[in-house]
């Protein structure tokens, strides 16, 4: 089964810092990342994916991802205090069905 | 905007009760899951449907079964419920495709289990 750790469990930051979220899986042969972003008493929400090594940008998002290291992160550039929220990594992967392994989340709080 | 709806959004059952958790989506998706989530734990697959007529088992599925009845609803039932299982439940639906394969949740529903 798919490990998958996030890190810090928790940050806090004043607002318009860059945060910087870390997440590693046990299985390269994973399909898409997926980072997802939660408000508290609400669904999980689609934030950004990647498949392939090197970096996507969306907006104030970027994820970088590396295969051989096992290791995604997602930073959120001048971050604001709705972006508030536990951020999820989930990897998908194809093993008969389409399924997708969470990691805990990561707890970000930005101060104003 | 994909939707997934789910009901009852509280759920407060006794030990041995059936419970049943309803779902539904409007975005024409193959694949429906059903998730729980707990503190200290990542999202955990209960179980999932390909389409109408269809579930699977998912990696904890004890205690629980599904039913999917038409390619718009996916039911969670605990036939007799415990303690144990008091958390919070999502539903999610994605098309099952080949691409990225993004998952569409509903706000959850909280079962508590007395």
């Amino acid at each position: 089964q798919e490990k998958v750790q996030q890190s810090p469990e928790s940050l806090i930051v004043p607002e318009g810092a860059m945060v910087s979220l870390n997440c590693s899986f046990s299985d390269s042969a994973s399909q898409s990342i997926w980072w997802y972003q939660q408000h508290p008493g609400k669904g999980p929400k689609a934030l950004i994916s990647i498949f392939s090594n090197g970096n996507k940008k969306e907006g104030r998002l970027t994820v970088y991802l590396n295969r051989a290291s096992l290791h995604v992160s997602l930073h959120i550039k001048d971050s604001q205090p709705s972006d508030s929220a536990v951020y999820l990594c989930a990897v998908r992967k194809n093993t008969g069905y389409q399924n997708f392994y969470f990691g805990k989340g990561t707890s970000l709080t930005v101060i104003p | 905007e994909a939707a997934v709806t789910q009901s009852p959004r509280n759920k407060v059952a006794v030990t041995g009760g059936k419970v049943t958790l309803s779902c539904n989506q409007t975005n024409n998706h193959n694949n429906m899951y059903w998730y729980r989530q707990d503190t200290g734990h990542g999202l955990r697959l209960i179980h999932y449907s390909y389409g109408a007529g269809s579930t699977e088992k998912g990696d904890i599925p004890d205690g629980y079964k599904a039913s999917r009845p038409s390619q718009e609803n996916f039911s969670l039932i605990l036939e007799l419920a415990t303690p144990s299982q008091t958390s919070v439940y999502f539903c999610a639906s994605g098309d099952g495709g080949q691409g990225a394969g993004q998952l569409y949740f509903g706000e959850g529903s909280k079962l508590t289990v007395l």
